[in-house]
């Protein structure tokens, strides 16, 4: 069965750091991977995806996410964040059954300036 | 410009009482899902359709009915059945998977309180 953890239900940085926020998966076969960023009482918007190839993936708004096979985790990455990075950031891994998505719960960023 | 449209925004309800979310989709998609958000728990699937005149139950169907008789349109009806149906709803779209790496394409979502 597919599945992703985020092990942090909130991420707190200061504005110019750099940030991570955790995601592990557990899939069988070739994993494809996603992240995505929700804005209050907004739909999802996609930031990057990992299909094949480099292991790290550069995706909208300066984002970046490392895939590590070996640990089974694909953390997304800013190397400075910003107020208006604050929002909800959900991870999901593509199922082999007709191609739907498993989200994680969700990390709520904040970027305290 | 493609994309896809939820309505209504926000929607109030009695117990007791049907409703009906439209989700409207404009980028030649295939395939449409609905996913319900609660706080802390995620996205989780209700129902997906990959072909018109078809449809899937996903994980938690219970309560609700979908349609799918034009392609550009998935329309969700949350019935009395449903114990507890306040909830942010969330409809995607995706090209086929087959040969598709799986990004789904979400609206701006409707939040729908019982009161």
């Amino acid at each position: 069965a597919q599945s992703v953890a985020q092990p942090e239900d909130q991420v707190n940085v200061a504005e110019g750091n750099p940030l991570t926020v955790k995601c592990t998966y557990s899939v069988s076969g070739n994993p494809y991977l996603f992240w995505y960023v929700q804005y209050p009482n907004r739909g999802l918007q996609f930031l990057l995806k990992y299909i094949t190839g480099d292991n790290l993936v550069k995706g909208s708004y300066g984002f970046e996410a490392e895939f590590n096979k070996s640990q089974t985790s694909f953390h997304l990455k800013k190397p400075s964040a910003l107020v208006s990075d604050s929002a909800l950031y959900f991870c999901a891994v593509r199922g082999s059954t007709l191609g739907r998505l498993y989200f994680g719960r969700g990390t709520q960023l904040t970027v305290w300036p | 410009d493609g994309g896809i449209t939820q309505s209504p925004k926000y929607l109030f309800r009695k117990e007791g009482q049907n409703v009906t979310l439209s989700c409207e989709q404009n980028l030649n998609h295939d395939a449409m899902y609905w996913y319900r958000q609660d706080p802390g728990q995620g996205l989780r699937l209700i129902y997906y359709s990959q072909i018109v005149n078809d449809f899937q139950k996903g994980d938690i169907a219970e309560g609700y009915s979908v349609s799918r008789e034009k392609k550009e349109s998935f329309p969700l009806t949350v019935t009395s059945a449903q114990k507890n149906p306040t909830a942010f709803y969330l409809c995607a779209s995706s090209i086929v998977p087959q040969g598709n790496t799986g990004e789904l394409f979400f609206g701006e979502g409707s939040r729908l309180t019982v009161l």
